[in-house]
């Protein structure tokens, strides 16, 4: 079956600029977590949603950052006035329920780049 | 607080053989949840394995197996007859056994297999 899917797979964008990070999870997951992942870094938590709420948003950076996911499937992490320091992959995963021994099952990420 | 340490940044050995890849963890918890995830060159994470604060047990899968130590709260993974394939960034990863907690992953460590 399909997996996670994330699109873009790389985004450019210039320094200030708004963007938007789209995340498609496996059918079915009802949980869904945004991570972040500099080079030569493990992923960071971001922001975890159990259905449409964000059960969990303690690892946004700041107020820049926000994550919806109107329907409990498809999520958006958007990034306003784009910094260089948040040049990283962005990657989402999914798993089929919130318990904690629930794999979490990744994405190919998003490869943000602010010049 | 919940830590990851994986000391060996990068492992280099050549074609079929083993190598151990160290994983050490903080935790208060009591009960709690370690993983392993492989992340080849494409960029995916891939879950290898989970396992329970309670389940002390060793587990083979083929060429893999994990050794779990509570005592020394160790959690280390060994490849045996290495291949090429196996060539990635591999991370060790620890989960709260309560509320909406989110995956603390380590910062990897990269193998590379030589032919």
């Amino acid at each position: 079956g399909a997996g996670v899917s994330q699109t873009p797979s790389n985004k450019v964008t210039e320094k200030g600029k708004y963007v938007e990070l789209r995340c498609d999870p496996i059918s079915g997951h009802t949980a869904l977590y945004w991570y972040r992942q500099s080079l030569g870094q493990g992923p960071e938590f971001l922001i975890y949603f159990q259905g449409t709420g964000a059960a969990d948003d303690s690892g946004l950076p700041n107020d820049r950052f926000f994550a919806v996911r109107p329907e409990g499937s498809v999520s958006t992490l958007k990034i306003q006035r784009t910094e260089r320091g948040d040049s990283a992959v962005y990657l989402c995963a999914s798993s089929l329920t919130r318990a904690t021994n629930s794999p979490l099952h990744f994405g190919n990420g998003t490869r943000l780049t602010v010049t | 607080a919940q830590k990851v340490t994986q000391a060996q940044t990068e492992i280099s050995v050549v074609e079929k053989e083993d190598v151990t890849l160290d994983c050490v963890y903080e935790t208060r918890d009591t009960t709690y949840y370690l993983f392993w995830y492989k992340q080849p060159p494409s960029g995916e994470l891939v879950f290898l394995i989970r396992r329970n604060s309670f389940d002390e047990q060793n587990e083979i899968s083929g060429r893999y197996s994990w050794n779990f130590q509570k005592s020394t709260s160790s959690f280390n993974f060994t490849i045996t007859a290495s291949q090429v394939v196996d060539s990635a960034v591999y991370f060790c990863a620890l989960r709260r056994n309560s509320g909406n907690t989110p995956l603390v992953f380590g910062k990897g460590t990269r193998l590379s297999v030589i032919a």
